[in-house]
C-alpha cells in the first residue's frame, strides 16, 4: 500500500505568491516524522523542513511552513512570496517510529515559478 | 567542508556488466543507504547499513550489492543480473540513532546509462 501520495504532479505559481504542495501519508506507528526534500534538477536532495508526530506546532523554516493536519494524515508544504529559484522537484517523506533509519518517499510533486 | 561524495558523475554500462558506483562521507556518520530515483518517481531504498560490515536490503535489492568495510565508504555493485539499471542513484548517510528532525544528508548522485 502506498504510504506517502503526492497527489499533484505538476504546480505552476507566479512569483511572489504562495503555494501549497498536498501530501498525505498512511501510518498505524503512533510514532513518526515526516519530511520536505527538495531536488533542483541538478539532482541532489536538499532537506527543508521538518514534523514529528508529537509536535503540537506546525513547523515553520523560513518561508516553508507545513500544514500538519493529524487526523487527516496530511501534511502539506506551504511556500511564501514563490521565487524562481523555487522552481525544483519536491518530495514528502515518512520515517516511522521514533528512531527508524528508513525514509519513505512520494513520488513528488514538480513546481514552476513563473515571472 | 564535511559532506557526501559520489562518483562518477555519469557512468556507461555494456550488456552484462558490472559496475560500481562509489559513495564516501566525512561527516562520521554511523548510516548510510543507496536509493534509486526512476524519471518522475520518488525515491527506492536499495541497501543500507548501520554499522561497518554490517548492511540490510532495502525494497528493490536484487541485482544489487553492497559493501561497508569503513564507516566513511559505502560503494555500490550493479550487477548484470540487474536487467534495467538506468537510473538515477543516490547515497545518503545520517547519525544514528535518528531521533526527532536527524534527517539524511544526500551526496549528488550518479546518473546510469545502459548503452
Amino acid at each position: 500500500a502506498q504510504k506517502i501520495t503526492q497527489t499533484q504532479p505538476g504546480m505552476f505559481v507566479q512569483e511572489k505568491e504562495a503555494v501549497t504542495l498536498d501530501c498525505t501519508y498512511d501510518t498505524s506507528d503512533p510514532s513518526y516524522g515526516l519530511f520536505w526534500y527538495k531536488q533542483p534538477s541538478s539532482g541532489e536532495m536538499i532537506f527543508l523542513i521538518y514534523q514529528g508526530s508529537y509536535d503540537q506546532q506546525n513547523a515553520t523554516e523560513g518561508r516553508y511552513s507545513l500544514n500538519f493536519q493529524k487526523a487527516r494524515k496530511s501534511a502539506n508544504l506551504v511556500i511564501s512570496a514563490s521565487q524562481l529559484g523555487d522552481s525544483a522537484m519536491y518530495f514528502c517523506a515518512m520515517r516511522e517510529g521514533l528512531s527508524g533509519n528508513k525514509l519513505v518517499f512520494g513520488a513528488g510533486t514538480i513546481l514552476r515559478v513563473k515571472s | 567542508d564535511g559532506g557526501i561524495t559520489q562518483s562518477p558523475k555519469y557512468l556507461f554500462r555494456k550488456e552484462g556488466q558490472n559496475v560500481t558506483l562509489s559513495c564516501e562521507q566525512n561527516l562520521n556518520h554511523d548510516a548510510m543507504y543507496w536509493y534509486r530515483q526512476d524519471p518522475g518517481q520518488g525515491l527506492r531504498l536499495i541497501y543500507y547499513s548501520q554499522i561497518v560490515n554490517d548492511f540490510q536490503k532495502g525494497d528493490i535489492a536484487e541485482g544489487y550489492s553492497v559493501s561497508r568495510e569503513k564507516k566513511e565508504s559505502f560503494p555500490l555493485t550493479v550487477t548484470s543480473a540487474q536487467k534495467n539499471p538506468t537510473a538515477f542513484y543516490l547515497c545518503a548517510s545520517s547519525k544514528l540513532p535518528r531521533l526527532g528532525p536527524e534527517t539524511q544528508y544526500f551526496g549528488p548522485g550518479t546518473r546510469l546509462l545502459v548503452l
